[in-house]
């Protein structure tokens, strides 16, 4: 069955840098949209970020745009996400989800169970 | 960006009975030449990720009890719990992805009275 694992969380400082892995299974990594989105503590959800590697495509939220970078590696079906210049704000549970819809911007799942960073110092 | 909100914030409801959630775009997520309102439904439970219900606005996904059904469209769409169940408690959210960035409502949490 489809499966999305996240990992990479953690406690880091205002200004480093942390990557989180979201590692894919039970379908073709390659063939699906993948995005990060997040969610604070008690909070909302936020999109963060989208790759689409069938059309070469990438886009991020005002919010973490370049700061943050989204890529993939297909020989492991592993989605990643640096995240630079961290600020408190970043503070979230960070999730992992597929595209269900027709191209880039669509519908989300599922969902992995999240990962939890913490900006602090 | 399409702002979400949903109505209300808190909704506490019998065992059995009908919940009703509403959530208003901005703008029309209706894309005109396909006739689709580009919307979905989630539901989240205490601790868990959030798990989708309904796409398309109105479709249910792939083993989603028929209690729950959506409706609406253009600006004004409605998830339905036609009769409560215990396991329904949770926090309920609205998407569009009719434009970039996706957004979602606040947030609806479902309570039992």
């Amino acid at each position: 069955q489809v499966q999305l694992v996240e990992s990479g969380g953690g406690v880091v400082q205002p200004g480093r840098s942390l990557r989180l892995s979201c590692a894919a299974s039970g379908f073709t990594f390659t063939s699906h949209a993948m995005h990060w989105l997040r969610q604070a503590p008690g909070k909302g959800l936020e999109w963060v970020a989208v790759k689409s590697f069938a059309e070469s495509y990438e886009d991020y939220a005002d919010s973490v745009k370049g700061r943050f970078t989204i890529s993939g590696d297909s020989s492991t079906n592993t989605l990643y996400l640096q995240m630079n210049s961290l600020r408190p704000e970043d503070t979230a549970i960070y999730y992992c989800a597929r595209d269900r819809g027709v191209s880039y911007r669509g519908w989300f799942g599922p969902w992995g169970q999240g990962t939890l960073v913490t900006v602090s110092s | 960006d399409i702002v979400m909100t949903q109505s209300p914030d808190s909704l506490a409801v019998s065992l059995g009975e009908r919940a009703t959630i509403n959530c208003k775009s901005s703008q029309s997520v209706l894309y005109s030449s396909n006739n689709k309102n580009y919307l979905a439904w989630y539901q989240q439970k205490p601790g868990q990720p959030p798990k989708l219900l309904i796409y398309w606005a109105l479709t249910r996904d792939s083993g989603v009890p028929d209690r729950f059904r959506g409706s609406g469209s253009g600006t004004d769409f409605t998830l339905t719990i036609s009769s409560l169940q215990a396991e329904d408690v949770a926090v309920y959210y609205c998407q569009q992805y009719y434009s970039s960035p996706q957004t979602f409502g606040q947030g609806t949490k479902l309570e039992i009275k």
